[in-house]
Protein backbone atom coordinates (compact mmCIF):
# COMPACT_ATOMS: atom_id res chain seq x y z
CA UNK A 1 0.00 0.00 0.00
CA UNK A 2 1.30 3.76 -0.25
CA UNK A 3 3.53 4.65 2.51
CA UNK A 4 5.70 8.05 3.53
CA UNK A 5 9.04 7.73 5.41
CA UNK A 6 10.72 10.34 6.75
CA UNK A 7 13.77 11.51 8.28
CA UNK A 8 13.85 10.46 12.42
CA UNK A 9 14.38 13.17 14.45
CA UNK A 10 14.38 15.71 16.58
CA UNK A 11 16.64 18.06 14.55
CA UNK A 12 18.14 20.82 16.65
CA UNK A 13 20.00 24.02 14.32
CA UNK A 14 21.80 26.84 14.98
CA UNK A 15 19.53 30.10 13.62
CA UNK A 16 20.98 30.20 9.59
CA UNK A 17 21.68 27.15 9.32
CA UNK A 18 20.68 25.03 5.90
CA UNK A 19 17.59 22.57 6.81
CA UNK A 20 16.86 19.13 4.80
CA UNK A 21 14.42 16.63 6.03
CA UNK A 22 14.56 13.61 4.09
CA UNK A 23 11.17 12.22 2.87
CA UNK A 24 10.55 9.26 0.25
CA UNK A 25 7.37 7.52 -0.40
CA UNK A 26 5.68 4.49 -2.06
CA UNK A 27 2.75 4.55 -3.91
CA UNK A 28 0.80 3.25 -6.70
CA UNK A 29 0.18 5.55 -9.41
CA UNK A 30 0.90 8.80 -9.45
CA UNK A 31 0.53 10.59 -6.35
CA UNK A 32 0.20 14.28 -5.27
CA UNK A 33 3.37 14.81 -2.74
CA UNK A 34 2.77 17.43 0.26
CA UNK A 35 4.60 19.08 3.45
CA UNK A 36 2.54 20.40 5.97
CA UNK A 37 3.98 21.81 9.63
CA UNK A 38 2.37 21.71 12.90
CA UNK A 39 3.06 24.51 15.79
CA UNK A 40 2.71 23.52 19.27
CA UNK A 41 -1.21 23.22 20.27
CA UNK A 42 -2.42 23.45 16.78
CA UNK A 43 -3.55 21.25 13.93
CA UNK A 44 -1.45 21.09 10.45
CA UNK A 45 -1.01 23.50 8.11
CA UNK A 46 0.00 22.79 4.16
CA UNK A 47 3.58 24.30 3.69
CA UNK A 48 3.86 23.30 0.05
CA UNK A 49 2.79 21.19 -1.99
CA UNK A 50 3.64 19.10 -5.77
CA UNK A 51 1.41 17.57 -7.76
CA UNK A 52 3.45 16.24 -10.84
CA UNK A 53 6.92 14.84 -11.31
CA UNK A 54 9.69 17.26 -11.64
CA UNK A 55 7.05 20.00 -9.70
CA UNK A 56 8.80 22.05 -7.26
CA UNK A 57 6.57 23.25 -4.37
CA UNK A 58 7.56 26.27 -2.55
CA UNK A 59 6.77 28.40 0.56
CA UNK A 60 8.07 31.22 2.96
CA UNK A 61 11.64 30.06 1.96
CA UNK A 62 11.34 26.45 1.98
CA UNK A 63 11.44 24.10 -1.26
CA UNK A 64 10.66 20.37 -2.26
CA UNK A 65 10.56 19.04 -5.46
CA UNK A 66 9.22 16.08 -6.39
CA UNK A 67 11.88 13.31 -7.47
CA UNK A 68 9.84 10.64 -9.63
CA UNK A 69 12.96 8.34 -10.53
CA UNK A 70 13.97 8.59 -6.96
CA UNK A 71 10.71 8.29 -5.11
CA UNK A 72 11.30 11.27 -3.03
CA UNK A 73 10.13 14.85 -1.85
CA UNK A 74 12.98 16.60 0.77
CA UNK A 75 12.05 19.39 2.16
CA UNK A 76 15.17 21.92 2.44
CA UNK A 77 15.34 25.63 3.57
CA UNK A 78 18.61 27.83 2.76
CA UNK A 79 18.83 29.64 6.45
CA UNK A 80 16.46 28.78 9.05
CA UNK A 81 15.32 31.12 12.13
CA UNK A 82 14.00 30.20 15.51
CA UNK A 83 10.07 30.29 14.13
CA UNK A 84 10.85 27.73 11.66
CA UNK A 85 11.09 25.71 15.08
CA UNK A 86 7.43 23.26 14.78
CA UNK A 87 7.03 19.70 13.60
CA UNK A 88 6.87 18.82 9.96
CA UNK A 89 4.77 15.98 8.12
CA UNK A 90 5.50 14.87 4.69
CA UNK A 91 2.28 13.53 2.86
CA UNK A 92 0.78 12.08 0.17
CA UNK A 93 -2.27 11.76 -1.65
CA UNK A 94 -3.14 9.10 -4.50
CA UNK A 95 -5.57 6.70 -5.70
CA UNK A 96 -8.70 6.57 -3.09
CA UNK A 97 -8.74 10.07 -2.06
CA UNK A 98 -6.68 9.44 1.21
CA UNK A 99 -3.99 11.45 2.35
CA UNK A 100 -1.12 9.24 4.09
CA UNK A 101 1.54 11.19 6.88
CA UNK A 102 4.67 10.25 7.54
CA UNK A 103 5.70 10.35 11.40
CA UNK A 104 6.70 13.84 11.86
CA UNK A 105 9.90 15.51 12.41
CA UNK A 106 10.36 17.53 15.16
CA UNK A 107 12.86 20.62 14.07
CA UNK A 108 14.35 23.42 17.05
CA UNK A 109 16.20 26.23 16.12
CA UNK A 110 18.14 27.87 18.40
CA UNK A 111 19.63 31.64 18.08
CA UNK B 1 -8.34 29.62 7.23
CA UNK B 2 -10.70 26.54 6.47
CA UNK B 3 -13.92 26.71 8.18
CA UNK B 4 -13.35 23.46 10.59
CA UNK B 5 -14.60 23.25 14.15
CA UNK B 6 -13.82 20.35 16.35
CA UNK B 7 -15.44 20.39 19.72
CA UNK B 8 -14.66 19.80 22.60
CA UNK B 9 -11.26 21.18 22.30
CA UNK B 10 -10.48 18.76 25.66
CA UNK B 11 -12.34 16.15 27.15
CA UNK B 12 -11.35 13.64 30.04
CA UNK B 13 -13.08 10.48 30.07
CA UNK B 14 -13.04 7.40 32.38
CA UNK B 15 -12.79 3.54 30.79
CA UNK B 16 -15.90 2.01 29.54
CA UNK B 17 -17.79 5.22 28.85
CA UNK B 18 -19.04 6.20 25.19
CA UNK B 19 -17.52 9.56 23.81
CA UNK B 20 -18.25 11.43 20.83
CA UNK B 21 -16.28 14.19 19.23
CA UNK B 22 -17.93 16.50 16.63
CA UNK B 23 -16.19 17.65 13.58
CA UNK B 24 -17.86 21.06 11.59
CA UNK B 25 -17.05 22.47 8.64
CA UNK B 26 -17.79 25.22 6.69
CA UNK B 27 -16.70 24.93 3.32
CA UNK B 28 -19.11 22.42 1.80
CA UNK B 29 -16.32 20.04 1.42
CA UNK B 30 -17.21 15.93 0.04
CA UNK B 31 -14.60 15.12 1.82
CA UNK B 32 -14.04 14.25 5.43
CA UNK B 33 -11.52 11.92 7.52
CA UNK B 34 -10.55 11.46 11.43
CA UNK B 35 -7.15 10.77 12.39
CA UNK B 36 -5.39 10.30 15.60
CA UNK B 37 -2.12 11.18 16.61
CA UNK B 38 -0.16 9.53 18.43
CA UNK B 39 3.92 9.86 19.43
CA UNK B 40 5.93 7.72 16.79
CA UNK B 41 3.11 7.26 14.58
CA UNK B 42 2.47 10.43 12.78
CA UNK B 43 -1.55 10.88 11.95
CA UNK B 44 -3.26 7.55 11.44
CA UNK B 45 -6.65 7.50 9.32
CA UNK B 46 -9.65 6.06 11.77
CA UNK B 47 -12.29 6.53 9.42
CA UNK B 48 -13.05 8.73 6.59
CA UNK B 49 -16.35 9.98 4.21
CA UNK B 50 -16.79 10.87 0.74
CA UNK B 51 -20.26 12.30 1.55
CA UNK B 52 -23.38 12.13 3.59
CA UNK B 53 -23.86 8.40 5.01
CA UNK B 54 -21.01 7.32 2.92
CA UNK B 55 -18.38 6.34 5.21
CA UNK B 56 -15.43 4.04 4.92
CA UNK B 57 -12.60 2.19 7.26
CA UNK B 58 -9.22 3.47 7.74
CA UNK B 59 -6.52 1.65 9.40
CA UNK B 60 -7.14 2.25 12.69
CA UNK B 61 -10.67 1.97 12.74
CA UNK B 62 -11.63 -0.96 15.55
CA UNK B 63 -13.43 0.44 18.51
CA UNK B 64 -14.55 3.69 16.68
CA UNK B 65 -17.76 4.52 14.92
CA UNK B 66 -18.68 7.66 12.46
CA UNK B 67 -21.99 8.97 11.02
CA UNK B 68 -22.07 11.43 8.71
CA UNK B 69 -26.11 12.94 8.19
CA UNK B 70 -25.42 16.24 7.01
CA UNK B 71 -22.37 17.70 4.38
CA UNK B 72 -21.08 20.02 7.40
CA UNK B 73 -21.06 17.24 10.29
CA UNK B 74 -18.64 14.24 11.04
CA UNK B 75 -19.06 12.03 14.14
CA UNK B 76 -16.38 10.04 16.06
CA UNK B 77 -17.67 7.94 18.58
CA UNK B 78 -15.65 5.90 20.50
CA UNK B 79 -18.42 3.11 21.80
CA UNK B 80 -15.97 1.99 25.17
CA UNK B 81 -13.71 4.07 25.87
CA UNK B 82 -10.05 2.32 26.26
CA UNK B 83 -6.79 3.98 27.63
CA UNK B 84 -5.21 3.05 24.37
CA UNK B 85 -7.47 5.45 22.49
CA UNK B 86 -6.05 8.65 24.44
CA UNK B 87 -4.80 10.68 21.83
CA UNK B 88 -5.43 13.62 20.29
CA UNK B 89 -7.87 13.64 17.32
CA UNK B 90 -7.70 15.73 14.02
CA UNK B 91 -10.58 16.31 11.78
CA UNK B 92 -9.70 17.35 7.97
CA UNK B 93 -11.40 17.91 4.85
CA UNK B 94 -10.79 17.71 1.33
CA UNK B 95 -12.98 19.63 -1.36
CA UNK B 96 -12.68 18.35 -4.68
CA UNK B 97 -11.49 14.33 -4.12
CA UNK B 98 -8.79 14.09 -6.63
CA UNK B 99 -5.50 13.44 -5.52
CA UNK B 100 -4.46 17.06 -6.43
CA UNK B 101 -6.32 18.40 -3.34
CA UNK B 102 -4.55 18.84 -0.12
CA UNK B 103 -6.47 18.42 3.19
CA UNK B 104 -7.20 21.04 5.56
CA UNK B 105 -7.38 20.28 9.58
CA UNK B 106 -8.91 21.40 12.68
CA UNK B 107 -7.06 22.63 15.63
CA UNK B 108 -7.22 18.81 17.11
CA UNK B 109 -9.27 17.62 20.03
CA UNK B 110 -6.83 16.22 23.01
CA UNK B 111 -8.47 12.98 25.24
CA UNK B 112 -7.73 11.40 27.89
CA UNK B 113 -9.20 8.44 29.17
CA UNK B 114 -8.38 7.77 32.73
Amino acid sequence: GDSVTQMEGPVTLSEEAFLTINCTYTATGYPSLFWYVQYPGEGLQLLLKATKADDKGSNKGFEATYRKETTSFHLEKGSVQVSDSAVYFCALSGSGNQFYFGTGTSLTVIP
Amino acid sequence: DAGITQSPRHKVTETGTPVTLRCHQTENHRYMYWYRQDPGHGLRLIHYSYGVKDTDKGEVSDGYSVSRSKTEDFLLTLESATSSQTSVYFCAISGTGNQYTEAFFGQGTRLTVV
